[in-house]
C-alpha cells in the first residue's frame, strides 16, 4: 500500500514565524503535491513537483515556497506565517503520467493554526 | 478549465439506506477518482475509475466517460460512511487535478 506521511497532525504557530511542513511518500512516486483545504473553498493546489529539485506553482502559491531535495520528501515552507494561512494542509503523491495511471494518494493532513 | 459538479451537496440517510452520488465534468478526462474524507480530515481513496464499473464491498462506482459523468453507489449505509465524498478529475500529463465541491453525507443510527 502507498503510504504518505506528514510531519504533524496539528500545529500551532505565531504570526511571523517560519513554518516547515514535511511530507514523505514511500512508493517512489515522482509527482508530489501540496494543497490547502478551507471551508467553502474546497481543495486548492499550492505547489507541485514532478521531479527532484523541480517545482511548479499551483493556484495559490503566494506566501509559500517548497523544497524537494529527495524524491520521497516534499516540504512546504511558510516564510512568515500569517493568520490567513490557518488551514488544513494536505500532501499527495502520484505515479508519473508515463505510467498511464495517475492516481493520487493523500497524507493524513496537518491542521495549522496561526495565532 | 474543466468544471466538476457534484450532487447532491448534502445528504442525510438512515442507517441501512442506499444512495447514489453524482459527479459531472465538463470536458474529456483521462483520470477520475472518488475519495472519502473522514472526520479527521484524511482523504481515503475509494476508486480510480476513468471509465467502466468497479465494486468494493458495499461501494461501487460507474463512469460513463463519453457522457462525462460518474456515479458512486453506497448500499446498506453505515454511520462510518459519514463524511465528505469528493470526485476529482485530471488529464494524464496535465498534473493538475480538479476537485468537485464534495457531497457531505451524514448517516443516522
Amino acid at each position: 500500500d502507498v503510504k504518505v506521511t506528514q510531519s504533524s497532525r496539528y500545529l500551532v504557530k505565531r504570526t511571523g514565524e517560519k513554518v516547515f511542513l514535511e511530507c514523505v511518500q514511500d512508493m517512489d512516486h515522482e509527482n508530489m503535491f501540496w494543497y490547502r483545504q478551507d471551508p467553502g473553498l474546497g481543495l486548492r493546489l499550492i505547489y507541485f513537483s514532478y521531479d527532484v529539485k523541480m517545482k511548479e506553482k499551483g493556484d495559490i502559491p503566494e506566501g509559500y515556497s517548497v523544497s524537494r531535495e529527495k524524491k520521497e520528501r516534499f516540504s512546504l515552507i511558510l516564510e512568515s506565517a500569517s493568520t490567513n494561512q490557518t488551514s488544513m494542509y494536505l500532501c499527495a503523491s502520484s505515479s508519473p503520467p508515463s505510467h498511464r495511471i495517475d492516481e493520487q494518494f493523500f497524507g493524513p493532513g496537518t491542521r495549522l493554526t496561526v495565532l | 478549465g474543466i468544471q466538476v459538479e457534484q450532487s447532491p451537496p448534502d445528504l442525510i440517510l438512515q442507517e441501512g439506506a442506499n444512495s447514489t452520488l453524482r459527479c459531472n465534468f465538463s470536458d474529456s478526462v483521462n483520470n477520475l477518482q472518488w475519495f472519502h474524507q473522514n472526520p479527521w480530515g484524511q482523504l481515503i481513496n475509494l476508486f480510480y475509475i476513468p471509465s467502466g464499473t468497479k465494486q468494493n464491498g458495499r461501494l461501487s462506482a460507474t463512469t460513463v466517460a463519453t457522457e462525462r459523468y460518474s456515479l458512486l453507489y453506497i448500499s446498506s449505509s453505515q454511520t462510518t460512511d459519514s463524511g465528505v465524498y469528493f470526485c476529482a478529475v485530471s488529464y494524464t500529463g496535465g498534473f493538475k487535478t480538479i476537485f468537485g465541491a464534495g457531497t457531505r453525507l451524514f448517516v443516522k443510527a
